[in-house]
């Protein structure tokens, strides 16, 4: 199975703050990355799939990098509505495995 | 607009069985493959099982393989997930969810759609 890393597992910042957020996969899984964010007793809703293709719908502050093992998702300029907590997820094998998550709080 | 809408969820005894619904609407059901995707309170998001948009290849998670069965009704655009020998660590919110791509046999993908989720607890 494919094991997702994702750091940091929680950071704080403020509204306005570039935030950075890796994911490392155990193996090669090329472009086949997928960022979801969920809010407290929310379902997750898909912000990027493929690495850096933006869910139509999601702002463009959000943005993603990467190929092979190591990836990135960045917010540009914090919005009060991005607190939340953030999972990467693969999508390159079967099981399916995400990232064990990362919680953006106000700093 | 896209909808998912679980059910079955409940209190079950450990070694019991529950069979949880999805019903889609809003799409061309028999287009796309489905998953569950669990998270057990205060933790992580865990894929469980995927099927083809066609009912044909179906995948497993190791921590519910023979256990759990994935099935869909394309007549009724319905999802389903039979779990048998419930134990205590099967306790978590069920999601049901979409894959974003559709046209193939492929189960691997992005989310793009989920449900609201159905609570699954499994205590005596």
């Amino acid at each position: 199975d494919i094991q997702m890393t994702q750091s940091p597992s929680s950071l704080s910042a403020s509204g306005g703050d570039r935030v950075t957020i890796t994911c490392r996969a155990s193996q090669t899984i090329s472009r086949f990355l997928n960022w979801y964010q969920q809010k407290p007793g929310k379902a997750p809703k898909l912000l990027i799939f493929d690495t850096s293709f933006l869910q139509s719908g999601v702002p463009s502050r959000f943005s993603g990098s990467g190929s092979g093992t190591d990836f990135t998702l960045t917010i540009n300029s914090l919005q009060p509505e991005d607190f939340a907590t953030y999972y990467c997820q693969q999508s390159f094998s079967t099981p399916l495995t995400f990232g064990g998550g990362t919680k953006v709080e106000i700093k | 607009e896209v909808q998912l809408l679980e059910s079955g969820g409940g209190l079950v005894q450990p070694g019991g069985s529950l069979r949880l619904s999805c019903v889609a609407s809003g799409f061309t059901f028999s287009n796309y493959a489905m998953s569950w995707v669990r998270q057990a309170p205060g933790k992580g998001l865990e894929w469980v099982s995927g099927i083809s948009g066609s009912g044909g290849p179906t995948h497993y998670a190791d921590s519910v393989k023979g256990r759990f069965t994935i099935s869909r009704d394309n007549s009724k655009d319905i999802l389903y997930l039979q779990m048998n020998s419930l134990r205590p660590d099967d306790t978590a919110v069920y999601f049901c969810a979409k894959r974003e791509r559709g046209g193939s046999t492929a189960v691997a993908g992005a989310f793009d759609y989920w449900g609201q989720g159905t609570l699954v607890t499994v205590s005596s």
